[in-house]
């Protein structure tokens, strides 16, 4: 089952606009990551925040986290043609037998 | 620092057919998942693995799916027999894991499987 669901469920932008995507979830997590795939390619892991993190920031990356609401937000500031991707968060639970569960993606389009 | 390898790439078979996944993880990775990605979904894990014993294969439909990771390093996924619905991609992902705690989880290429 999913855990995460990102809305919207596809974006598209200028470049140099900011892009903005939410994740909801529903339990409770360690942690939160967003990663990037790229059109036929593999994820790439952007960044990790934890339960007891608020924001974090990587880059032109910034992540809020928001516990009481079960609910994250991904800004790309100054977007650029080559962002254009799908943006998956992924909470991460469980102890000993930790594992990610991810949500079906944001598709984000930049065009030049 | 080599990534994640599978292969193939690509594969096309007929329904009720075989086929078979490799995973090579990243040198010294303790822990391999396994993940399904139907189109325009996120990956859904099949099964995880520390070192060479199985930690959770709660959603492999093991009627079918069988994964093995003999000597703690690369792994096999295999499908028989193949259903029209098995058409995904199939990621590899490693990470190293020591007790509780999260870390980035390194995922290969993927194997694009289509059932005819």
């Amino acid at each position: 089952s999913q855990q995460g669901e990102e809305d919207p469920q596809a974006l598209s932008i200028q470049e140099g606009e900011n892009a903005t995507m939410n994740c909801s979830y529903k339990t409770s997590i360690n942690n939160l990551q967003w990663y990037r795939q790229n059109s036929g390619r593999g994820l790439v892991h952007l960044i990790l925040i934890r339960s007891n993190e608020r924001e974090k920031h990587s880059g032109r990356l910034r992540v809020t986290l928001d516990t009481s609401k079960k609910s994250s937000s991904l800004l790309i500031t100054a977007s650029r043609a080559a962002d254009t991707a799908s943006y998956f968060c992924a909470t991460g639970s469980g102890g000993s037998n930790y594992k990610l569960t991810f949500g079906k993606g944001t598709l984000l389009t930049v065009n030049p | 620092e080599a990534g994640v390898a599978q292969s193939p790439r690509y594969k096309i078979i007929e329904k009720r057919q075989s086929v078979a996944f490799w995973c090579n993880p990243i040198s010294g990775h303790a822990t391999l998942y396994w993940y399904q990605q139907i189109l325009g979904q996120g990956p859904k894990l099949l099964i995880q693995f520390q070192n060479n014993g199985v930690v959770d294969d709660s959603q492999l439909p093991k009627d079918r799916f069988s994964a093995e990771r003999l000597k703690g390093v690369d792994s096999t996924l295999k499908i028989q027999p193949a259903k029209l619905e098995d058409s995904a991609v199939y990621l590899c992902a490693s990470n190293q894991r020591s007790g509780s705690g999260a870390d980035t989880q390194y995922f290969g290429p993927g194997t694009r499987l289509t059932v005819l």
